[in-house]
C-alpha cells in the first residue's frame, strides 16, 4: 500500500550545527515531494519542494535530496536555529485528479543552545 | 493576504452535538481540502473539493459533509459529532492545476465529549 514514514521520530541538535531529517516512501508511482514545517499550534507550512525527476534541490539553508532508487528523501537544514524547532512533515503528492498528498507521521526536530 | 482562514480555532462539543467548521482561502484557488490530524499520525483527507459546485471523498470521509459553498469557501459539518472525530482540522488549498503545492489554514481544535 502507499505510505510515507519517517525514520526518527525526534531529532535533537545543538543550535548553529545541520540537521539531516529522513524520510522513506513506498510508492514510486509519485510525481512530487514536499517537505512541510509544522509549529506547535499552527497548520503545516510549506517548505521546499521536489519533482520526481530531479535529486536534489536548495533553498534558503535548506536542501532536498531524493533517492528513487531507495525511495529514500531527506531534509538537510544548515545552521540550525532555534527558531527551526517544529514538526516536519514530509508528504508524496500524486498529481493529476484531485492531487492527493500522503504525509508522513513527522519528526520532532528539537534545537538546544 | 491572508491566505487561508478557519474557524473557530477551537470547539468543546457533546456526542451527537452538530457543527460547522469554516475555511476560505483569499488566493483564488480552484481546489479545496479538509483533513484531519491525530497525535502520532500525519494528516488524513476527509474530503476535497477541485473546483467550485464540486466535493469528493477522501481518506477518511464517513461521518462528514462538506459544502463548497463559493470560490473561496469550504465547510466542513458534521453532524453528529462523536469521540473519535476529536482532532485537528486543516483546511487547505491549491491553485492551478500545475501548482502541486497545498496551502493551510492555521486549524480548528475539535474535543468531543
Amino acid at each position: 500500500g502507499e505510505s510515507v514514514g519517517l525514520h526518527l521520530p525526534t531529532l535533537s541538535v545543538q543550535e548553529g550545527d545541520n540537521s539531516i531529517i529522513n524520510c522513506a516512501y513506498s510508492n514510486s508511482a509519485s510525481d512530487y515531494f514536499i517537505w512541510y514545517k509544522q509549529e506547535s499550534g499552527k497548520g503545516p507550512q510549506f517548505i521546499i519542494d521536489i519533482r520526481s525527476n530531479m535529486d536534489k534541490r536548495q533553498g534558503q539553508r535548506v536542501t532536498v535530496l531524493l533517492n528513487k532508487t531507495v525511495k529514500h528523501l531527506s531534509l538537510q537544514i544548515a545552521a540550525t536555529q532555534p527558531g527551526d524547532s517544529a514538526v516536519y512533515f514530509c508528504a508524496e503528492v500524486f498529481s493529476g485528479g484531485y492531487n492527493k498528498l500522503i504525509f508522513g507521521a513527522g519528526t520532532r526536530l528539537a534545537v538546544h543552545p | 493576504n491572508a491566505g487561508v482562514t478557519q474557524t473557530p480555532k477551537f470547539q468543546v462539543l457533546k456526542t451527537g452535538q452538530s457543527m460547522t467548521l469554516q475555511c476560505a482561502q483569499d488566493m483564488n484557488h480552484n481546489s479545496m481540502y479538509w483533513y484531519r490530524q491525530d497525535p502520532g499520525m500525519g494528516l488524513r483527507l476527509i474530503y476535497y473539493s477541485a473546483s467550485e459546485g464540486t466535493t469528493d471523498k477522501g481518506e477518511v470521509p464517513n461521518g462528514y459533509n462538506v459544502s463548497r459553498l463559493n470560490k473561496r469557501e469550504f465547510s466542513l459539518r458534521l453532524e453528529s459529532a462523536a469521540p473519535s472525530q476529536t482532532s485537528v482540522y486543516f483546511c487547505a488549498s491549491r491553485g492551478r492545476r500545475d501548482q502541486e503545492t497545498q496551502y493551510f489554514g492555521p486549524g480548528t481544535r475539535l474535543l468531543v465529549l
